[in-house]
């Protein structure tokens, strides 16, 4: 079975710019989650879609948005870039509803660099 | 954040086994313990998880206290692939995000 898949790998923008980032989540998983990794932040979660819906958000401004369509891949989007944007976005997947918890399977990310 | 604590560094010799510690004193009953590790920049990899039982997989074993309020992973055969940052996180069954803490940054040395 084909891992959580993210595209673009690299990307890099200039300040003031929008971006989107696709995630692909693992056939059959439903919940998608995406987190922002940043050296001095380290790992922090943005925000969880499930059936198309938000299930939970971090604490992010309104420029970090998401969404997710019915096949359940997801995108986010990150309007108004700002220098300190730049980090590995990473996608994770999920199966809720199975026994034993929610196990997330994550991709290999995105590095966006903004400059 | 993050409800564990684990010590930011350990060194580990290649072929010995890695006991790796994780502190949650305030997990709460219906709260599981999650380990995953992180190579270099690469997506976090899930390794294993547990409730109240010990836990083993192909990859490690997770074993839980008796009073839960801590945790060690332990890989058997440590081998210099196993050279990265290991986070242990604790969240409820569903519907919460993990939070991730600094982790440990495990060095195999050959």
């Amino acid at each position: 079975k084909a891992g959580v898949t993210q595209t673009p790998r690299y990307l890099i923008k200039t300040r003031g710019q929008q971006v989107t980032l696709s995630c692909s989540p693992i056939s059959g998983h439903r919940s998608v989650s995406w987190y922002q990794q940043t050296p001095g932040q380290g790992l922090q979660f943005l925000f969880e879609y499930f059936s198309e819906t938000q299930r939970n958000k971090g604490n992010f401004p309104g420029r970090f948005s998401g969404r997710q369509f019915s096949n359940s891949r997801s995108e986010m989007n990150v309007s108004t870039l700002e220098l300190g944007d730049s980090a590995l976005y990473l996608c994770a997947s999920s199966l809720p509803g199975t026994g034993g918890g929610e196990t997330q399977y994550f991709g290999p990310g995105t590095r966006l660099l903004v400059l | 954040d993050a409800k564990t604590t684990q010590p930011p560094s350990m060194d580990c010799a290649e072929g010995r086994a890695a006991n790796l510690p994780c502190n949650h004193s305030t997990i709460s009953g219906n709260e599981y313990v999650y380990w995953y590790r992180q190579i270099h920049s690469q997506g976090p990899q899930y390794i294993i998880h547990g409730l109240k039982n010990n836990e083993t997989n192909e990859m490690a074993s997770l074993i839980i206290t008796e009073d839960r309020k801590s945790s060690t992973l332990i890989l058997p055969h440590a081998t210099l692939r196993d050279t990265a940052v290991y986070y242990c996180i604790v969240r409820f069954h569903y519907g919460q995000n993990f939070v991730f803490g600094p982790g440990t940054r495990l060095s195999v040395l050959p």
